[in-house]
């Protein structure tokens, strides 16, 4: 079955370390996103990329890094220097071009204390 | 600044009662107006609008899009259990002529009593 798979489903950390969330997609899509819910609020994208080597910043991409060096692969890394990291992050997919819908992945818990 | 905004933010009814969620947006650009459904982890796809009028229909669940008015509503019939969750809407912009990315509402927690 094609699909987005986050891991891990829970991640705990201390604060000042870095810590680095898996996304792979088997859909072959193009995008890929990266997105930060927090209670009380809607989604808010940290960075996407529309192709291979290529990315984006989002509304709230300080204190993230990503990379794409697969088309497979959007790794993201929360870095020390994100004042307020503990959230559920979601990655997500779609096929480049218009009118296409974004494809979910189940998400990764990290808290951080 | 763009902004999506979902109403009610929560809401509770009763098996086989009939919902009406709402969401306005500010948005330059518009492209389309997309509503998910959230269970637990991962948002699913419901409906994907971008003209006026036009209602998009899946088994109980129906929506239209108002883009004079800049709304859309979701509407759910004869809900069941099952449809507990939280219902997201996002606009998507259009941005420089290449594929935009969403901007989403808080969402609207829906909770059916048997």
């Amino acid at each position: 079955d094609g699909g987005i798979t986050q891991s891990p489903k829970y991640l705990f950390r201390k604060e000042g370390q870095n810590v680095t969330l898996s996304c792979e997609q088997n859909l072959n899509h193009d995008a890929m996103y990266w997105y930060r819910q927090d209670p009380g609020q809607g989604l808010r994208l940290i960075y996407y990329s529309q192709i291979v080597n290529d990315f984006q910043k989002g509304d709230i991409a300080e204190g993230y890094s990503v990379s794409r060096e697969k088309k497979e692969s959007f790794p993201l890394t929360v870095t020390s220097a994100q004042k307020n990291p503990t959230a559920f992050y979601l990655c997500a997919s779609s096929i480049r071009g218009l009118n296409s819908p974004l494809h979910f992945g189940n998400g990764t818990r990290l808290t951080v204390t | 600044e763009d902004k999506v905004v979902q109403s009610p933010l929560s809401l509770v009814v009763h098996e086989g009662d009939t919902v009406t969620l709402n969401c306005s947006y500010e948005v330059t650009n518009f492209r389309s107006l997309l509503w998910y459904k959230q269970e637990k982890k991962a948002p699913t796809f419901l409906f994907m609008l971008t003209s006026s009028g036009i209602e998009k229909k899946s088994g109980r669940l129906s929506s239209i899009l108002d883009k004079k008015e800049l709304f859309s509503i979701l509407n759910i019939t004869a809900t069941q259990t099952g449809d507990s969750a939280v219902y997201l809407c996002a606009v998507e912009p259009l941005l420089g002529g290449s594929q935009g990315n969403l901007i989403f509402g808080k969402g609207t927690k829906l909770s059916v009593k048997p």
